[in-house]
């Protein structure tokens, strides 16, 4: 079975303070994907990775970054943290191959922002 | 730009009455579909997926759905729903002839009552 997993659960930031959160795949997966989820409005997409150091913006990247420096793994960066981050955000993990495009998500990180 | 659409928003139901949840999306281009399911406290996970040949796809749990090119849409059903099916039910659409970006709908909630 895929396993992604993520660092953390629950966080409580501060409001500006620089955040981390990791994802790590066990399933030697070209793409990774970090999104986040909120109530009504689904699960938009903040960056997604194809390889390792590429990176692509998804539909909200701004306050966001993003590292892969291994296959295996995909940060997620909140520069300055602000209360409209806090959210659950979720990484997910897919092949690149035709017909295999199905993303193996992870727990889910609850991010609060105070 | 791209988008998905799932109509209904909360839908509640009986034990044993029959299940259709709209999808459609917005793009002319090769498509692959998904469903996923995100059970209470549980990660997103794959309900089933469409991407080539038959349109009418068979998932787990008794779930199936038909992709209708001429309508863009890839509605799920399940002919009797049971409690356990309860969940928040999630369309989505991957752009295979382009950007291979991901696009997510805004999810359906549905609560069975037993």
């Amino acid at each position: 079975d895929v396993k992604v997993t993520q660092s953390s659960r629950y966080l409580v930031k501060r409001t500006g303070e620089k955040v981390f959160l990791e994802c790590v795949q066990d399933m030697d997966h070209e793409n990774m994907f970090w999104y986040r989820q909120d109530p009504g409005l689904g699960l938009r997409l903040i960056y997604f990775s194809y390889d390792v150091k590429m990176k692509e913006k998804g539909d909200i990247p701004e306050g966001y970054s993003v590292s892969r420096e291994k296959k295996e793994r995909f940060s997620l960066i909140l520069e300055s943290a602000s209360t409209n981050q806090t959210s659950m955000y979720l990484c997910a993990s897919s092949l690149l191959t035709s017909g295999r495009y199905e993303q193996y998500f992870g727990p889910g990180t609850r991010l609060t922002v105070t | 730009a791209q988008s998905v659409s799932q109509h209904n928003h909360h839908v509640i139901l009986s034990e044993a009455a029959s299940l259709e949840l709209g999808c459609n999306y917005s793009y002319g281009g090769t498509v692959n579909l998904f469903w996923y399911v995100q059970y209470p406290g549980q990660h997103l996970q794959l309900l089933l997926k469409y991407f080539s040949g038959d349109p009418l796809v068979k998932g787990i749990k008794g779930f199936e759905a038909e992709f209708i090119k001429s309508k863009f849409s890839f509605n799920l059903r399940k002919p009797s729903v049971q409690w356990s099916d309860t969940a928040e039910y999630f369309c989505a659409v991957i752009d295979v002839s382009g950007t291979y970006k991901y696009i997510f709908g805004t999810g359906t909630r549905l609560k069975v009552l037993a």
